[in-house]
């Protein structure tokens, strides 16, 4: 089963605009990733926020969490065509080993040039 | 260096038949998952090795699926008598530890006819 569901499933938007998806998940967690995913490739590892962290940047990423909603975001700011990928947030599973992870069903965002 | 490396990119098989995944990881990390994921789908969990045992194979759908890790560093997933519904990609990911972010590899398309 699939612990995070994300919102919206696609989304589309022009060169230079913003881009935000967001991550809900069920059970308590200690962090949360954001990963990517370009089309027939495989997974690269974006962002880990922990549960003791509000907000994290990196480049032109911020990454937000709410543990009292169960919820992240995700916002690409100045969008690119190459940031035309599936982005999918994971949680970490059980005892919290980071590897054994429950990944959302993704946002396809497309950046139109 | 060289990233997660997957053999076959692509397979095809025939209902019944038995098939090998192969997943060479990234040098000098100990820890490696396998994942499958579904056309649309975020990537679920199968099994997770560290070093050569597998500390984690409650991601099995069932006992067609095995798979082995003997010197700790390649891996082979195995699908006995393939069934239609095994049909996915199935992704390996590799990290330096149990808490360090997964790195994956562009994944082996499966096509059960």
């Amino acid at each position: 089963s699939q612990q995070g569901e994300e919102d919206p499933q696609a989304l589309s938007i022009q060169e230079g605009e913003n881009a935000t998806m967001n991550c809900s998940y069920k059970t308590s967690i200690n962090n949360l990733q954001w990963y990517r995913q370009n089309s027939g490739r495989g997974l690269v590892h974006l962002i880990l926020i922990r549960s003791n962290e509000r907000e994290k940047h990196s480049g032109r990423l911020r990454v937000t969490l709410d543990t009292s909603k169960k919820s992240s975001s995700l916002l690409i700011t100045a969008s690119r065509a190459a940031d035309t990928a599936s982005y999918f947030c994971a949680t970490p599973h059980g005892s919290g080993n980071t590897g054994k992870l429950i990944f959302g069903q993704g946002t396809t965002l497309q950046v139109k040039p | 260096g060289a990233g997660v490396s997957q053999t076959p990119s692509n397979k095809v098989t025939e209902k019944g038949k038995y098939v090998e995944l192969r997943c060479d990881p990234i040098s000098g990390h100990t820890a490696l998952y396998w994942y499958r994921q579904s056309l649309g789908q975020g990537p679920e969990f199968l099994i997770y090795f560290q070093g050569t045992g597998a500390a984690d194979d409650s991601g099995l759908p069932n006992d067609r699926f095995f798979a082995v890790r003997p010197e700790g560093s390649v891996s082979t997933l195995k699908i006995q008598r393939t069934e239609r519904g095994d049909s996915a990609v199935y992704l390996c990911a590799s990290s330096l530890g149990a808490n360090s972010p997964l790195h994956f590899g562009n994944g082996t398309r499966l096509t059960v006819t």
